[in-house]
């Protein structure tokens, strides 16, 4: 399982886009990219899964370079109640998950 | 229910007693995942199941922690002889078979005294 690296925290204000960048230098060749989102005592929640380049669905936006070796889940518009903690997992898809400390964002009015 | 459930949903025990916590996966999903999550850090697992058999339990953090799924439904999370250090939120999760999603419980809250 590849060892993933993301920023502790970000601030953000409403209505802009954010970013969270991940490493994820060690990746297998069969191993998928997956975010997912966990409110305060809630459990986590899925957000997005892509292997190579762009993946986007409703909530957000997943950009994988040709490398592999990072990505970038964008976050459209953010609003106060995507205040979360935002995880990157990189393993094979289906397979149980390594979650690291994750980015934790801050949107303000 | 359409989501997994756990119960029960906080559990405050003393240090040494036995303790099983429940989960009850989402209809049809065959994969069944435990996890701990200490606060402020992200969920670690422990074990998993495929229908009725466990697949990985390389994450049980020793002996006194065990698992079953008899039926490939329900699961339930035993821990013997409590300790203090065993105190977290136990997360529990299930996927489809078709899916890469997993659907995670609202946990279970143990406190050991």
């Amino acid at each position: 399982l590849a060892k993933t690296t993301q920023p502790i925290s970000m601030d953000s204000y409403e209505g802009q886009e954010v970013n969270i960048t991940c490493s994820h230098n060690n990746i297998a060749t069969n191993d998928y990219i997956t975010w997912y989102q966990q409110f305060p005592s809630q459990g986590p929640r899925f957000i997005i899964q892509g292997y190579k380049t762009k993946v986007t669905n409703e909530v957000a936006s997943l950009f994988i370079p040709a490398d592999r070796k990072s990505s970038t889940l964008s976050l459209p518009r953010v609003s106060l109640s995507d205040t979360a903690v935002y995880y990157c997992l990189a393993g094979g898809a289906g397979n149980m998950l390594t979650f690291g400390g994750g980015t934790r964002l801050m949107v303000k009015p | 229910g359409a989501g997994v459930s756990q119960s029960p949903r906080y559990k405050v025990t003393k240090r040494g007693q036995d303790v099983a916590l429940r989960c009850d996966p989402i209809s049809g999903h065959v994969s069944l995942y435990w996890y701990r999550q200490a606060l402020g850090q992200g969920p670690e697992f422990l074990t998993y199941f495929n229908y009725e058999a466990q697949q990985d339990k390389s994450g049980l953090p020793n002996d006194r922690f065990s698992a079953e799924r008899p039926e490939g439904s329900i699961s339930t999370l035993t821990i013997q002889r409590t300790e203090q250090r065993d105190s977290a939120m136990y997360r529990c999760a299930s996927r489809h078979h078709e899916a890469n999603e997993q659907f995670f419980g609202p946990g279970t809250r143990l406190t050991v005294l």
